[in-house]
């Protein structure tokens, strides 16, 4: 079992709608949690980090539900720009190892 | 946020030769680094943690004799790969992390292409 699972989608929605992405992890010891974004032929980069407490960044909301092992983000009023894959990443062990989740593909449409 | 860079942004090289790919983080020191492959399609794969002063982390399936990483300081960690071969083409990106919550920042990539 992967260690960090996610939907592979493609999500394919059109402009305005709400959509929201899952990952699942095995490693209850998981440290801290985020998710990114990456652009295609770029490099990842840092959407928001995830708390137990949820926050919230503008049209972005992530969760993370450590009992039951997943963190959630949910996108309001879909933009054609947040098309993109999104990276679910949780860092374990003492030196803080980042492991990916394989990626969700989002195709926001006109 | 902390800024990561990668040098070269791209290379092209023939097969049989090696290719050294650096990675500095530019406003903070990093005692470890990590060095990922992606294939066009594929997710991001962790090959090899680097870490300052003492041998690489490598990942399972990943030849440490073939990936060569010397993380030569604070700064500075590089990625030799050796007698390259055309499947060795892919995107090579190194991260640091950094921050409270020890988050990933990331170069911008090195896009190797083999003939």
């Amino acid at each position: 079992r992967k260690e960090v699972e996610q939907d592979p989608g493609p999500f394919n929605v059109p402009e305005g709608a709400t959509v929201a992405f899952n990952c699942t992890y095995s490693n209850s010891a998981s440290q801290s949690f985020f998710w990114y974004r990456q652009d295609c032929r770029k490099e990842p980069k840092l959407l928001m980090s995830v708390y137990s407490s949820g926050n919230e960044d503008g049209r972005f909301t992530a969760q993370l539900n450590r009992a039951s092992q997943y963190i959630s983000l949910l996108i309001r009023d879909s933009k054609l720009s947040d098309s993109a894959t999104y990276l679910c990443v949780v860092n374990s062990g003492g030196s803080y190892i980042p492991t990916f989740g394989r990626g969700t593909s989002l195709i926001v449409h006109p | 946020g902390a800024v990561v860079s990668q040098h070269p942004s791209w290379v092209i090289c023939k097969s049989g030769t090696s290719v050294k790919i650096e990675c500095r983080s530019l406003d903070f020191q990093a005692t470890t680094m990590f060095w990922y492959r992606q294939f066009p399609k594929q997710s991001l794969m962790l090959m090899a943690t680097s870490n300052e002063g003492s041998k690489a982390t490598y990942e399972q399936g990943v030849e440490k004799d073939k990936f060569l990483i010397n993380h030569a300081s604070l700064t500075l960690s590089t990625l030799t790969v050796t007698s390259a071969h055309p499947e060795d083409s892919s995107f090579y990106i190194c991260s640091a992390p950094g921050g409270l919550a020890r988050e990933q920042y990331f170069g911008p990539g090195t896009r190797l292409t083999v003939t």
